[in-house]
C-alpha cells in the first residue's frame, strides 16, 4: 500500500514563496504528481516528478528525491489567486498495473 | 467546452433511492476513473476503467457499480443510496502511458447529498 502526508494547512503572504512538502511510502514508486484545487473545483495538474531533481514551470517548482521519499511543490510571489488545496499523487506499480493515490491535501490561504 | 463532462452537477435524493451519475469526455483517452472527496479524507478511487472491456475496482467500490458504454462514457451508479455517501464526486480520465506521465484530467464534479 502507500501512505503519503502532506500538511494540512499552510498560511503566506501575498508576494512571499512558500514551500509544501510530502512524504510517502511505497513499495513501486513510478512517478509523483501535484494538483492544484480550488474550492468546490476540480484538480488541476500543475507538475510531475519521476526522476530525482527540481522541475520548474514559471512561478511553481516541484522537487523529488525519490531515495529520502520526498517531494515538495515551491510557489513563488505568491499571489491571492493561489489560494487554494495543493494535492500531492503518488504512481505505483504495485499489482503489476499503475495505480494513482492522493494524498489529503494541503489547504494554503495567502493573506495580503 | 468542456474535455470531461459530468452530470448532473449536483443532486439531492433520499436513501434507498437509485442514482446514477454520468461522465463524458471528448478527448479521446482510452482509461476514465471515479474518485469521491470527502474533508479531511481526500480523493478515494471507487472505480477504473482502462478500456471498455476493463473495469477494477478502487479502494471504495462498495455500494458503487459502473458501466463503461462507450470509450467517452463512463457511469457510476449507487443501488441503494445511503447518508454516508453524501460527498462530492469526480470523473476523471488519462491516457495510455507511452513515455507520458499518465496525468489525469477531472470534470467539474458532482455534489451528491443523500438525506
Amino acid at each position: 500500500g502507500q501512505n503519503i502526508d502532506q500538511p494540512t494547512e499552510m498560511t503566506a503572504t501575498e508576494g512571499a514563496i512558500v514551500q509544501i512538502n510530502c512524504t510517502y511510502q511505497t513499495s513501486g514508486f513510478n512517478g509523483l504528481f501535484w494538483y492544484q484545487q480550488h474550492a468546490g473545483e476540480a484538480p488541476t495538474f500543475l507538475s510531475y516528478n519521476v526522476l530525482d531533481g527540481l522541475e520548474e514551470k514559471g512561478r511553481f517548482s516541484s522537487f523529488l528525491s525519490r531515495s529520502k521519499g520526498y517531494s515538495y511543490l515551491l510557489l513563488k510571489e505568491l499571489q491571492m489567486k493561489d489560494s487554494a488545496s495543493y494535492l500531492c499523487a503518488v504512481r505505483d506499480l504495485g499489482g503489476g498495473y499503475q495505480k494513482v493515490t492522493f494524498g489529503t491535501g494541503t489547504k494554503l490561504q495567502v493573506i495580503p | 467546452d468542456a474535455d470531461v463532462t459530468q452530470t448532473p452537477r449536483n443532486r439531492i435524493t433520499k436513501t434507498g433511492k437509485r442514482i446514477m451519475l454520468e461522465c463524458s469526455q471528448t478527448k479521446g483517452h482510452d482509461r476514465m476513473y471515479w474518485y469521491r472527496q470527502d474533508p479531511g479524507l481526500g480523493l478515494r478511487l471507487i472505480y477504473y476503467s482502462f478500456d471498455v472491456k476493463d473495469i477494477n475496482k478502487g479502494e471504495i467500490s462498495d455500494g458503487y457499480s459502473v458501466s463503461r458504454q462507450a470509450q467517452a462514457k463512463f457511469s457510476l451508479s449507487l443501488e441503494s443510496a445511503i447518508p454516508n455517501q453524501t460527498a462530492l464526486y469526480f470523473c476523471a480520465t488519462s491516457d495510455r502511458e507511452t513515455s507520458a506521465t499518465d496525468t489525469q484530467y477531472f470534470g467539474p464534479g458532482t455534489r451528491l447529498t443523500v438525506l
